[in-house]
């Protein structure tokens, strides 16, 4: 199994619908991030959270919110989803010092039409 | 604060040719440095990581990167391209401090082309 997964991999969703997309890790580190990943711009950072009861805004946070429902879940919505929020979305995981690298899960491509 | 430059979007060679990737950072404490390689429809992959040891750094697959604070570059290198590096690739940085605030900053990725 994968040490981070991500469901789904591939949806296409309608502008104004509202969608989750889950994330889940077995590495048993306490920080978790959400990214986007868009052609010529690499990755920029949603949210992130330290542990369970610490959610943290990054970059580009309007438009989304998270849950972080156990150390190992964190989940992704988008209340309206809206066409330029059409990307490739990554989970990650790191230990406390980040030194060993971010664990990317594989990836939710998005489509909102 | 922390960014990442990476110079030149999509960089091409001959396969059997030396790889070049140049990457730039900015951070206002020592650093961490990564790259990461993505292959077409796959996440991103850890080539190799800097964290204050030794500045010369080798990763999987052949890759390796020198960190020179002087420069405050962390270019990747390949001494023999092979038509499987083709990908793309990213360089990226967080503060070696570990209070993670910022996260892992990416650079906006270079594309390896292999040219048979």
């Amino acid at each position: 199994d994968a040490d981070v997964t991500q469901t789904p991999r591939n949806r296409i969703t309608k502008t104004g619908k509202r969608i989750m997309l889950e994330c889940s890790q077995t590495k048993g580190h306490d920080r978790m991030y959400w990214y986007r990943q868009d052609p010529g711009l690499g990755l920029r950072l949603i949210y992130y959270s330290f542990d369970v009861k610490d959610i943290n805004k990054g970059e580009i946070s309007d438009g989304y919110s998270v849950s972080r429902q156990a150390q190992a879940k964190f989940s992704l919505s988008l209340e309206s989803a809206i066409p330029n929020q059409t990307a490739l979305y990554f989970c990650a995981t790191s230990d406390p010092q980040g030194g060993d690298g971010y664990t990317f899960g594989s990836g939710t491509r998005l489509t909102v039409v | 604060a922390q960014s990442v430059t990476q110079l030149g979007s999509h960089v091409s060679v001959s396969e059997g040719a030396l790889v070049l990737l140049r990457c730039n950072y900015s951070s206002s404490v020592p650093p961490y440095l990564f790259w990461y390689v993505q292959y077409p429809n796959q996440g991103l992959q850890l080539l190799l990581k800097y964290t204050s040891a030794a500045t010369l750094v080798k990763g999987i697959n052949g890759f390796e990167a020198e960190f020179k604070k002087s420069e405050t570059s962390f270019h990747l290198t390949k001494p023999s391209a092979h038509m499987s590096d083709a990908a793309e690739y990213f360089c990226a940085v967080t503060p070696a401090s570990g209070g993670g605030a910022d996260g892992l900053t990416f650079g906006k990725g270079t594309h390896l082309i292999i040219q048979p």
